[in-house]
């Protein structure tokens, strides 16, 4: 079945330090990978995604995602987190041809500390 | 601008009552989904459609209803089968993949509180 994990409900960094939210999947064929963001009380907004080319992929806000295939895994990261990043993150996969659904991770809350 | 709509932002509902939530889409989007979110349970798909006309229960249908008359509606009914239906709900939509259109796009969502 296929599927995506974030191990981590919570992550906490401080302003300035770099930062990973970590996520692996579990596809049968090839990955169509994503991560959004979500801010409280708001939908989810697109940050990045991977669907083929370069294993490094890079988004809004200057987030970015490294793709590795033998890790089954798509960690999103930043060099230098800000304040403003604190939100609630989530993984996702598209299941192509299983009705061609996305299926979201549980989130991550990250907590940027001034 | 091209975007999801999702009305009310905020709606309250006494026990026994049925309500709808509004999702309007103006991106010619073909697929559109209903989730519900919970503190710390992630996304839960209630419902989803591909086309016009036709729509297949997700993991958590019971006590929800939808239909899908014209593409850019999506509404759903939170009937009073739903015993706990104080959530978050989302609506999103998605094109298609053969224009390189691989993702969802969400509306701002509904917050409904049982009073």
């Amino acid at each position: 079945a296929q599927s995506v994990a974030q191990p981590e409900d919570q992550v906490n960094v401080a302003e300035g330090n770099p930062l990973t939210v970590k996520c692996t999947y579990s596809v049968s064929g090839n990955p169509y990978l994503f991560w959004y963001v979500q801010y409280p009380n708001r939908g989810l907004q697109f940050l990045l995604k991977y669907i083929t080319g370069d294993n490094l992929v890079k988004g809004s806000y200057g987030f970015e995602a490294e793709f590795n295939k033998s890790q089954t895994s798509f960690h999103l990261k930043k060099p230098s987190a800000l304040v403003s990043d604190s939100a609630l993150y989530f993984c996702a996969v598209r299941d192509i041809g299983r009705d061609d659904k996305i299926i979201f991770g549980k989130g991550t809350r990250l907590h940027i500390l001034p | 601008d091209g975007g999801i709509t999702q009305s009310p932002k905020y709606l309250f509902r006494k026990e026994g009552q049925n309500v709808t939530l509004s999702c309007e889409q103006n991106l010619n989007h073909d697929a559109m989904y209903w989730y519900r979110q919970d503190p710390g349970q992630g996304l839960r798909l209630i419902y989803y459609s591909q086309i016009v006309n036709d729509f297949q229960k997700g993991d958590i249908a019971e006590g929800y209803s939808v239909s899908r008359e014209k593409k850019e509606s999506f509404p759903l009914t939170v009937t009073s089968a739903q015993k706990n239906p104080t959530a978050f709900y989302l609506c999103a939509s998605s094109g298609i993949k053969r224009y390189g259109d691989y993702g969802y796009t969400f509306g701002s969502g509904t917050r409904l509180t049982v009073v």
